[in-house]
């Protein structure tokens, strides 16, 4: 079974700077799918950014962008330009190709910008 | 597109009574997810349907939960009888194979069990 980590807990970035959150997940498949997910206060859950594993360049999104490390089985975001709309939980996912489109959820980041 | 709908958004009952969510998918989307977010267990994939067939409850906690999909427009979830640690938000999700693989989310549903 698949599982994703996300080391921490919790973070805070001032507004206009950068902040980075850590994935990481265990998969022995080649061929699977790797999201960002944020969840602010209202508990919606809005996807962020995606990225497929056979694709080597790194996905972006406006301000939202990856390192997708894939031997390291590493899966970070990167966000550039922080904004107090960014404060949320942001979740990692992982999606295998072959088992419908089941996502498996690291347990959170709660990112905090502050002003 | 209204996006994925949930009802209801929030919900208080006592411990012993039927809860019955409900959910609409989007429309075109054939795969529907139903998950669970806990403090202490973060999200869990409880079951999912593709073209309204159950493919994965594993994910179900026990014999108190179920789930159905009479058609593609409407899913519901029923814990019956409720007890207090059913207390969650609650998510449904649709997404499309033919899509980018993409799970849309509902807003989720508060279920809290005195």
């Amino acid at each position: 079974a698949q599982t994703v980590t996300q080391s921490q807990p919790e973070m805070s970035v001032q507004e206009a700077e950068t902040v980075t959150l850590s994935c990481t997940y265990d998969t022995s498949e080649n061929n699977y799918y790797l999201f960002w997910y944020k969840q602010p206060p209202s508990r919606q859950m809005i996807l962020v950014i995606r990225q497929e594993a056979y694709k080597q360049q790194n996905a972006t999104e406006n301000r939202f962008s990856v390192n997708f490390q894939k031997a390291a089985k590493s899966f970070s975001l990167k966000i550039s330009d922080s904004q107090l709309g960014d404060t949320a939980m942001y979740f990692c996912a992982f999606m295998s190709s072959n088992a419908g489109n089941m996502l498996t959820f690291g347990g959170g980041t709660r990112l905090m910008v502050k002003p | 597109d209204a996006g994925v709908i949930q009802s209801p958004r929030h919900e208080v009952t006592e411990m012993g009574q039927e809860v019955t969510l409900r959910c609409k998918p989007i429309s075109g989307h054939n795969s529907l997810f139903w998950y669970r977010q806990t403090m202490m267990r973060g999200l869990e994939l409880l079951i999912y349907f593709n073209n309204n067939v159950p493919i994965d409850d594993s994910g179900m906690p026990e014999d108190r939960f179920s789930a159905k999909m009479p058609n593609a427009s409407f899913s519901t979830l029923k814990i019956q009888p409720s007890e207090p640690r059913d207390s969650a938000v609650y998510f449904c999700a649709s997404s499309s194979q033919l899509g980018a693989n993409v799970l849309t989310f509902g807003a989720g549903s508060r279920l809290t069990v005195l």
